[in-house]
């Protein structure tokens, strides 16, 4: 059974830092998701990764994957209030499948 | 881009009373949708994978017979709450996906039931 773990659950950082949310996955997987959530919203994609040593930049947000390691990571640049949101990452469960199995969401607060 | 469309946006209802929430892919065929439910400040949680013409799969620990889900249509699956019960009320989320990379998801359905 396919688990997905994220951490840190809570993050709290300055404007213009430099942080990093980790997900971990325990099964092998073809596909890595990162989704952004505002308070009372659905989920807005960010980053879809496909293979080992991806990496995908939008703005001040870069997420990469290691399949080796089963690891994927957000990277925020400089962080901005307008990133505060709960990031979710996810892994299919299944190759070619889009069923997702998420983790455990990290809320993110940006302090001005 | 795929666009997926979740009705209503929220709805308040009785307990003991019914409620039915559609999912439709607007400009795409989905074979499959997904229905995930989620808990305040929870993650999302798979409940069923619908699909086209056949039954629905359930995740363990998820009532079939509480959760109806019917995909009548290749753009069109529901999920019918049945006798709801305030420990029902969550947010509901449909997803699909039209067999590439990636899932759509709809904008969620806040269910509250009183």
């Amino acid at each position: 059974e396919l688990k997905v773990e994220q951490n840190p659950l809570f993050l709290s950082m300055q404007e213009g830092k430099n942080y990093t949310i980790y997900c971990n996955y325990s099964t092998t997987s073809d596909r890595l998701y990162w989704y952004r959530q505002d308070p009372g919203k659905s989920l807005e994609s960010l980053f879809v990764l496909l293979s080992n040593g991806a990496v995908k930049q939008e703005g001040r947000l870069m997420a990469s994957l290691d399949t080796k390691a089963r690891l994927s990571t957000l990277h925020i640049t400089a962080a901005v209030h307008d990133l505060s949101a709960t990031y979710f990452c996810a892994a299919n469960s299944r190759f070619g499948n889009e069923k997702l199995t998420f983790g455990t969401g990290t809320r993110l607060t940006i302090i001005p | 881009g795929a666009v997926v469309s979740q009705h209503p946006s929220w709805v308040i209802c009785k307990s003991g009373t019914s409620v039915k929430i559609e999912c439709r892919s607007l400009d795409f065929q989905a074979t499959t949708m997904f229905w995930y439910r989620q808990f305040p400040k929870q993650s999302l949680m798979l409940m069923a994978t619908s699909n086209e013409g056949s039954k629905a799969t359930y995740e363990q620990g998820v009532e079939k017979d509480k959760f109806l889900i019917n995909h009548a249509s290749l753009t069109l699956s529901t999920l019918t709450v049945t006798s709801a019960h305030p420990e029902d009320s969550s947010f509901y989320i449909c997803s699909a996906g039209r067999g590439g990379t990636e899932a759509f998801f709809g904008q969620g359905t806040r269910l509250t039931v009183v």
